[in-house]
């Protein structure tokens, strides 16, 4: 089947470190793949996306590479600040014939102290 | 531009009482999703309309969770009757839904927090 794995938080970083959430799939077709952002009290929001093979999606200085090769859809970002504390998630889409749902991985929760 | 609008936010409620949430999505939208989210479990996709109409509902978990679109800009989440594990919180999301699309993005609303004592 569909599936989303992400590595288990919570994950602790001091200001300005480097950060990187592993994200792998596994997908019987082609899928576009996207992280979302999740702020506390809030609904989901749409980091990057990238929807074929070695594409770059790029945001707020997150970026993450579509890798077909090792199925993987890393988040990077040099420098993380107090305010990207949030948790954040991988998820996979694939169309059918009536539309498009997305698979969710289960969240990295990123805390990030001054 | 008014994003996925959910209500109400906060519902607390005893068991055996009926829920129903509501959800407004953006204007245009064509497709609609409703998710669960858990400690335990994360993110559940419990059923998405295209159209207005339900294309997959898998995801609902049992005959006590019904969900309707009777037009374009609202949705409802019945759950009827409600028991303590269902406390969760529901998000209503929303998405240009033209088929094939699979690189869309969706638009999710604040979420309602539900606690059944």
């Amino acid at each position: 089947g569909n599936s989303v794995t992400q590595m288990e938080g919570p994950v602790t970083l001091s200001e300005e470190a480097f950060l990187t959430i592993n994200c792998t799939y596994t997908a019987t077709g082609y899928p576009s793949l996207f992280w979302y952002v999740q702020y506390p009290g809030e609904g989901l929001q749409l980091l990057l996306k990238a929807t074929k093979a070695d594409d770059k999606g790029s945001n707020k200085g997150f970026e993450a590479t579509y890798r077909k090769e090792t199925t993987s859809f890393h988040l990077e970002k040099g420098s993380v600040q107090v305010s990207d504390s949030a948790v954040y998630f991988c998820a996979l889409s694939l169309s059918n014939q009536a539309g498009t749902a997305l698979i969710f991985g289960k969240g990295t929760t990123l805390s990030v102290s001054s | 531009d008014a994003g996925v609008i959910q209500s109400p936010r906060h519902e607390v409620t005893e068991m055996g009482q009926e829920v129903t949430l509501r959800c407004k999505p953006i204007s245009g939208h064509n497709s609609l999703f409703w998710y669960r989210q858990t400690m335990m479990r994360g993110l559940e996709l419990l059923i998405y309309f295209n159209n207005n109409v339900p294309i997959d509902d898998s995801g609902m978990p049992e005959d006590r969770f019904s969900a309707k679109m009777p037009n374009a800009s609202f949705s409802t989440l019945k759950i009827q009757p409600s028991e303590p594990r269902d406390s969760a919180v529901y998000f209503c999301a929303s998405s240009s839904g033209l088929a094939g699309l699979a690189q869309e993005t969706q638009y999710f609303g604040p979420g309602t927090r539900l606690l059944v004592l």
